[in-house]
């Protein structure tokens, strides 16, 4: 199963892109890289998953160089309610590992 | 909402007590799991379903915890002779497996155990 690591915590303002690094050094050749939101009370909510390369939906991009060694989230003009902890995962898609995660605050 | 619902949202029982939880999964979906999730930390695997089978069950899963999907639906979630320890968010998932290339777990709101 291959670790992850991304920062403890980000903080930004409203309006402004927040991108979270995630390195994944022993990424496997079939292992997805996937992204989940969780607010406080709540259960963790899909993001986006990725290959390679790019991949964007409604909610955010995500970027992957060419070694897969790292992944990029971003996100596009956040707001207040974009306040939430973020989890990079890697590899088994079934059984998740999930980290302590990046909690980002949005501020106004 | 995601659609997966959990039972109940909190639970407040002294040690030694026996407890249960109820996930009702996303109907269509044919895989089911459970994780805990403690203060501070991100979810943690327990065991997952393929329709009524336990394909799995964590280290972390002791005897005195059962989880069962009778039927392929609802799941339940046992601890018997509780202890503080296990005092954390129960959480629920459910998947549709097959959708080849993505695999989306939807989570459950989680049941927070409190052992007193």
């Amino acid at each position: 199963l291959a670790k992850t690591t991304q920062p403890i915590s980000m903080d930004s303002y409203e309006g402004q892109e927040v991108n979270i690094t995630c390195s994944h050094n022993n990424i496997a050749t079939n292992d997805y890289i996937t992204w989940y939101q969780q607010f406080p009370s709540q259960g963790p909510r899909f993001i986006i998953q990725g290959y390679k390369t790019k991949v964007t939906n409604e909610v955010a991009s995500l970027f992957i160089p060419a070694d897969r060694k790292s992944s990029t989230l971003s996100l596009p003009r956040v707001s207040l309610s974009d306040t939430a902890v973020y989890y990079c995962l890697v590899g088994d898609m079934e059984k998740l590992s999930f980290g302590a995660g990046t909690t980002v605050t949005v501020r106004a | 909402d995601t659609g997966v619902s959990q039972n109940p949202r909190h639970k407040i029982t002294k040690r030694g007590q026996n407890v249960t939880f109820r996930c009702d999964p996303i109907s269509e979906h044919n895989r089911l799991y459970w994780y805990r999730q403690t203060l501070g930390q991100g979810p943690e695997f327990l065991t997952y379903f393929q329709n009524e089978a336990q394909l799995e069950k964590s280290r972390l899963l002791s005897d005195r915890f059962s989880a069962e999907r009778p039927k392929g639906s609802f799941s339940t979630l046992e601890i018997q002779r509780t202890e503080q320890g296990d005092s954390a968010m129960y959480l629920c998932a459910s998947s549709l497996v097959g959708w080849e290339g993505r695999y989306e777990q939807y989570f459950g709101p989680g049941t927070r155990l409190t052992v007193t």
